[in-house]
């Protein structure tokens, strides 16, 4: 079975400290996605990054980074000098490669950054 | 680029009545999901379509069926509605997953159902 986990429900920082979300998966499959979403009080996810599981390679965009390690099955979400904007529920998210890309999401984390 | 757009956005039926919500993917996508997020949860998996066929199905009763259309857009329906269906129904878009190709898949604002 597929599970994704984010142990964290609530996380409250002041502006520009770092933070970082956590994610563990689980899955029987060799081969997969793994996502983070962020979903600001509109209700829209918006997509912020997709990692397959063969490429293990940490990725930086900006102030977000992101450490994929498989031997410990976690895909953690770190943003550098939060800023109040960065105030949302971030989901992590798995998907099988070769079955037709239904997203198992976590519970969601939310982030709120106080000015 | 227009993106994933979802009708209506706000919605309230009463228990036992019917309900259908509309998504539009974004453009250039061929494929439509759809996701049912109760308050406080993360999103689940309602189905996926596909060539105008059901792909994926997740756990979800018969009362939920779906349509997409030549366009690529797609329905979804809800028969009986239940007070447990209320949920904010989020419709999301992608390319079907080709080797290692592209996989993102792109939400709509969602629409939001209550059912009293």
């Amino acid at each position: 079975a597929q599970k994704v986990t984010q142990a964290q429900t609530e996380i409250s920082v002041v502006e520009k400290e770092d933070v970082t979300l956590d994610c563990v998966y689980e899955t029987r499959d060799t081969t997969y996605y793994l996502f983070w979403y962020k979903q600001p009080p509109s209700g829209e996810l918006v997509f912020l990054i997709r990692r397959n599981s063969f490429d293990e390679q940490n990725e930086i965009s900006g102030r977000y980074s992101w450490n994929f390690q498989k031997s410990t099955s976690s895909f953690n979400f770190t943003i550098t000098a939060s800023q109040v904007v960065d105030s949302a529920v971030y989901f992590c998210a798995l998907s099988a490669i070769w079955r037709g890309g239904k997203l198992i999401f976590g519970q969601g984390t939310e982030l709120s950054v106080k000015p | 680029d227009a993106g994933v757009t979802q009708s209506p956005t706000h919605l309230i039926k009463t228990r036992g009545q019917q309900v259908t919500l509309r998504c539009s993917p974004k453009s250039g996508h061929d494929t439509v999901s759809w996701y049912q997020q109760a308050l406080g949860q993360g999103p689940q998996f309602i189905f996926q379509y596909y060539e105008e066929e059901e792909r994926q199905r997740g756990n979800f009763p018969d009362r939920f069926s779906g349509h997409q259309f030549p366009n690529y857009s797609s329905e979804l329906n809800v028969n009986a509605l239940l007070l447990g269906d209320s949920a904010l129904y989020l419709c999301a878009s992608s390319f079907p997953a080709v080797g290692q190709g592209r996989y993102e898949q792109y939400f709509g604002p969602g629409t939001r159902l209550t059912v009293t």
